[in-house]
């Protein structure tokens, strides 16, 4: 059973334009979120985190936004670039526990 | 810093073969997972070691998965008879102490099992 889960396993945006991708989790134990980019042939690399104590992390372009009552987060891009185009992956953990990652949405942003 | 390594990266073996994969994490960090990454799973742990220790293996799907850390630059993962349900990209990843806030990730090995 998916602890975290990514219902979109694609999204396509126009440059310039947002993008936001979801995830949702059903542990009200998780207490950090990270967000993960990934490029074909390579492996995950670390985008964006957040902590349970906030509801709103914002690192440049990326913003991710917490809410804990729906057990939902979600990661935006302004403005997205041709460069952003990847696979994303969601990941929660309670402190000093495992990962778990979700199932990956496939960003394609479209000049 | 190189970065976790991984090799090989890509394996084509036949079914009943033994695969063994291999990484090496980031000098320094203690903890070291492997990852199976699958289209209808992502990414599922399949186990974790802490100070070369095994934590958690309740993810190795089989009797047949099987994983080493005999010291803390070097791990294998290990598929005894593999099947070709055990195609998928595999992934090691490193961490700086057991329960960091983040993971460094190798490139992968793809492997395909025929």
């Amino acid at each position: 059973d998916q602890q975290v889960k990514q219902n979109s396993p694609s999204l396509s945006v126009q440059e310039g334009r947002i993008s936001i991708l979801n995830c949702d989790y059903t542990n009200s134990m998780f207490d950090y979120f990270l967000w993960y980019k990934k490029y074909p042939a390579e492996g995950p690399t670390f985008l964006i985190s957040i902590s349970s104590i906030k509801d709103k992390n914002e690192d440049g372009r990326f913003t991710v936004f917490l809410n804990k009552s729906a057990k939902h987060l979600s990661l935006h891009i302004v403005p997205s670039q041709p460069g952003d185009s990847a696979v994303y992956f969601c990941a929660a953990s309670a402190i000093g526990n495992q990962f778990y990652f979700g199932t990956g949405t496939s960003l394609t942003v479209i000049p | 810093d190189a970065g976790v390594i991984q090799s090989p990266r890509h394996e084509v073996t036949e079914m009943g073969q033994e695969v063994t994969l291999r990484c090496k994490p980031i000098s320094g960090h203690n903890s070291l997972f492997w990852y199976r990454q699958t289209m209808m799973r992502g990414l599922e742990l399949l186990i974790y070691f802490n100070n070369n220790v095994p934590i958690d293996d309740s993810g190795m799907p089989e009797d047949r998965f099987s994983a080493k850390m005999p010291n803390a630059s070097f791990s294998t993962l290990k598929i005894q008879p593999s099947e070709p349900r055990d195609s998928a990209v595999y992934f090691c990843a490193s961490g700086p102490g057991f329960g960091s806030d983040t993971q460094y990730f190798g490139p992968g090995t793809r492997l395909t099992v025929l």
